[in-house]
């Protein structure tokens, strides 16, 4: 059964800092690997998915990599503002269209 | 845009009542999915549908059941409502056309307290 887990559980940082944003799953047999945005109290946003043949996807300061053979994403915010303060998290979609979620990290950038 | 809309943002009921969650969607999605959402368990996944009157059952299907009569309409039901059932609740949809190119679009969520 797959198994998608995120690290750090939470991360604080001062505006301006660049950042990395941890996901690994069990189970390589996925067929894209999305990142969602949650604000407190709100439903999910896509920010980005990466197909299984794609190694990396791009969105203004936002960086997705995908590394299938060793079961890991990261997703690099570059120059954080405190409006990226939210919860991340990542998801590996399975057969059948069922997204696999991990338990997300509450990012915090402080002004 | 695509939008997906939940009955209500929160709700309060009473252990023992009958729970009626809607969602609707205006894409024309084929694929519309439940999920529920727990600090430190992430979103675990309810119950899905791919079509009209079709559904299937997903991780935590216990004490749910679903109902879809039309494609921009799925409803989730707490037959009998109890306290282990308060959290967030998220609907979902996609488009079933090309697989590993759709994302899922979510509501904003309905916050459900059972007292």
């Amino acid at each position: 059964k797959q198994e998608v887990t995120q690290i750090p559980a939470a991360l604080s940082v001062p505006e301006g800092e660049n950042l990395v944003l941890n996901c690994s799953f069990t189970d390589s047999a996925i067929y894209n690997l999305q990142w969602f945005r949650q604000d407190p109290g709100k439903g999910l946003t896509s920010l980005l998915l990466i197909q299984s043949s794609q190694r990396e996807q791009t969105s203004g300061r936002l960086n997705a990599s995908l590394d299938k053979s060793s079961g890991r994403s990261t997703l690099y915010i570059a120059a954080s503002q405190p409006g990226d303060s939210a919860t991340y998290l990542c998801a590996g979609l399975e057969y059948g269209n069922k997204l696999v979620f991990g338990a997300g990290t509450i990012l915090r950038v402080k002004s | 845009d695509v939008k997906v809309t939940q009955s209500s943002r929160y709700l309060v009921k009473r252990t023992g009542e009958k729970v009626f969650l809607e969602c609707v969607q205006d894409m024309d999605h084929e694929n519309m999915f439940w999920y529920r959402q727990d600090p430190g368990l992430g979103l675990r996944l309810i119950y899905f549908s791919y079509d009209v009157k079709m559904k299937e059952k997903g991780d935590i299907p216990e004490g749910y059941s679903v109902s879809r009569e039309k494609k921009e309409r799925f409803s989730l039901i707490l037959e009998s409502a109890s306290t282990n059932q308060t959290s967030m609740y998220l609907c979902a949809s996609s488009f079933s056309g090309q697989g590993a190119l759709d994302t899922q679009y979510f509501g904003p969520g309905t916050r459900l307290t059972v007292l």
